[in-house]
């Protein structure tokens, strides 16, 4: 069974520094997926990865995957207050379209 | 662009009623998911449907079912309510590229449902 591990779970952070989340997954999955929600509303999509070595960037954030080391990493850079909210990456199981997520990142941007 | 609408966005139940959350997908779009977010969790998949037909499904209760109908909009039923079944309700669109995968899920905005 597929399992999505994100670390870390919390993260505070000051206005221009940089950092990096974590996704780890269990089993071989072709796509990968990265969304940004904020309390109570929608999940947005940030980044699709596709294949292994996959880079994509959006302003402050820069997502990658590492499909033999089963790892997708999401940077950001000089983060600023605006980016505060709950990061989710989630992976395709195997044979069906289902996600599986992670338990999420809750970024906090302290002035 | 038009995006996957849920309705409604807010309900309220009492224990053992029952809730009808409809989801119209993206025009083209043919396959429909729901998740399941209870609060200060990550989504849980649910069912989904291709084509009207069940495609999957995930850790979805026998106190509910769904279906996707003609038009392609698709209605989860929940019967006896429980507190617990208080969440974040969200359906998901996409279209199926062949021979295989999807061309990416654009989520609907939830409809929040507390039980109480």
């Amino acid at each position: 069974e597929l399992k999505v591990e994100q670390n870390p779970l919390f993260l505070s952070m000051q206005e221009g520094k940089n950092y990096t989340i974590y996704c780890n997954y269990s089993t071989t999955s072709d796509r990968l997926y990265w969304y940004r929600q904020d309390p109570g509303k929608s999940l947005e999509s940030l980044f699709v990865l596709l294949s292994n070595g996959a880079v994509k960037q959006e302003g402050r954030l820069m997502a990658s995957l590492d499909t033999k080391a089963r790892l997708s990493t999401l940077h950001i850079t000089a983060a600023v207050h605006d980016l505060s909210a709950t990061y989710f990456c989630a992976v395709e199981q195997g044979g069906s379209e289902k996600l599986v997520f992670g338990k999420g990142t809750k970024l906090t941007v302290n002035p | 662009a038009a995006g996957v609408i849920q309705s409604p966005r807010h309900l309220i139940k009492e224990k053992r009623e029952t809730a009808t959350l409809k989801c119209y997908p993206i025009p083209r779009h043919d396959t429909v998911y729901w998740y399941q977010q209870g609060p200060g969790q990550d989504p849980q998949f649910l069912i989904s449907f291709y084509e009207k037909m069940q495609s999957d499904k995930g850790s979805i209760p026998d106190r509910f079912s769904a279906q996707q109908f003609s038009d392609y909009h698709s209605e989860l039923n929940m019967s006896s309510l429980e507190l617990g079944d208080s969440a974040l309700y969200f359906c998901a669109s996409s279209r199926a590229m062949y021979p295989g995968g999807n061309y990416g899920y654009t989520f609907g905005s939830g409809t929040r449902l507390t039980v109480v």
